[in-house]
Formats: structure tokens, sequence, C-alpha cells
């Protein structure tokens, strides 16, 4: 099973920042967080990843707490197609290449007009 | 921005029947992963291949499922003897090397219904 507790859901009001945790407190050193999301039955999307430092892309921002037991997805200006599953996932660096993604429930988040 | 392509996206197939959903990954990727996700349910690894060898396999990549990369482009899923439980959407990913820091890229799926 995944190693990640997350939400069940959660709202968020249409242009506000949308903070979405995850809490992961037996990762290893050497394993990543990963965020996807799932739009309706799409594929998985890919969002963001890091391993110790806080990461930010075009998407989203990763907040990685020092100990490394938790994380916060941040879309900082959410807009209704960010109505989605988002998944915490944490994988191994070495030898994860072929490893599959372990996924677990996810957090629905629904952004509200 | 490159993408991972399936087909066919909507598959529907008589019990016992045989299946064959296809992937063409993205250019200079070299690892491929397929994943299924019954209706309601979690996503769930069953493969990933690698230089035309399976690499990792899930419990539920059992005999009754095969991978292959017949033409150096296309990657397969083929079910035989399918059952209605194998309905189910069925995602392809792929990734550029292994490691830990690389993300897998997933298509839109193939919705496999069997009646």
């Amino acid at each position: 099973d995944a190693k990640t507790t997350q939400p069940t859901s959660m709202d968020c009001a249409e242009g506000r920042a949308a903070n979405l945790p995850c809490n992961h407190s037996t990762i290893s050193g050497n394993e990543y967080v990963y965020w996807y999301r799932q739009i309706h039955s799409q594929g998985p999307q890919y969002i963001i990843h890091g391993l110790k430092n806080n990461e930010t892309n075009e998407m989203a921002s990763l907040i990685i707490t020092e100990d490394r037991k938790s994380s916060t997805l941040i879309l900082p200006h959410a807009t209704l197609r960010d109505t989605a599953v988002y998944y915490c996932i944490v994988r191994a660096e070495s030898g994860g290449g072929a490893d599959g993604l372990t996924f677990g429930k996810g957090t629905h988040l629904i952004i509200q007009p | 921005e490159p993408e991972v392509t399936q087909t066919p996206s909507h598959q529907v197939t008589q019990m016992g029947q045989e299946v064959i959903l296809r992937c063409v990954p993205i250019s200079n990727h070299l690892y491929f992963y397929w994943y299924r996700q019954i209706l309601g349910q979690k996503v769930e690894f069953l493969v990933s291949f690698y230089n035309n060898e399976i690499s990792e396999k899930s419990e539920i990549f059992d005999d009754q499922f095969s991978v292959e990369r017949p033409d150096g482009s296309n990657f397969t899923l083929k079910i035989r003897s399918t059952k209605l439980e194998d309905s189910a959407m069925y995602f392809c990913a792929t990734s550029p090397w292994p490691g830990g820091d690389q993300p897998q890229h997933f298509g839109d799926g193939t919705r496999l219904s069997i009646l």
C-alpha cells in the first residue's frame, strides 16, 4: 500500500491558493515525493516532485518539511480546471525507475466558483 | 509537449476474447509501464518493460497478460481469455531512464469493457 496519508477531500475558492497536505512519516532518505493528479477518468498527470528542497514549476510549488515527514502541494491560483483527485506518492531513488508507482486514494480537490 | 498516445480510446469485447491495447511512448523514452484502474478504485501497477524484457510485474500481471514492443514504436498489452473483471481503464506510462527522479508520463488510457 501507499506510504502516504492525504485528506479524502478539500474545497478551495477559485482564484485562491489551494494547499494540499500529505503525510509520509516513514519516508526513507532516498525516496522522492511525487504529486500527480487525475481529472475525471483521464490518465494521471505529473505535477511536480522533490527530494529535500522545495520545488516550483509552472504548475505548482512543493514544500517539504525539514524532517521530510510531510509535504504540501500548492496551486497558487486555483481555477475550475484544477478540480481533480491529487495523489501524493513516495518513490525510491535508486532502482526505482522500473518500479510501479503506488497510488492511494488521493485528495479530491473541488474548486468552487 | 510530447505525449503518450494510447489506442483505442474505448474497446468493447466479448468475454473470452483476446484484446490488444496499444501505446506509443514519448520519443526517446526507454521505460514503459502499464497500469489499470477499475471503476471507482485506485490506479494499480501491472508491469514495467525495458530493453524488450519485463523489469517488474505485480501480482495482477499473471499468465493472462503479456507485453511486447513488436515494431520498435508501439508498446502493447495483450489480455487473453478476457473476463468480466478485466473491465477497467488501462493506462500506459513511459519514462526516459530508470531512477526515482524521473517522472512517469501517462497516456489518457483505453477504456476496456468486457461483455
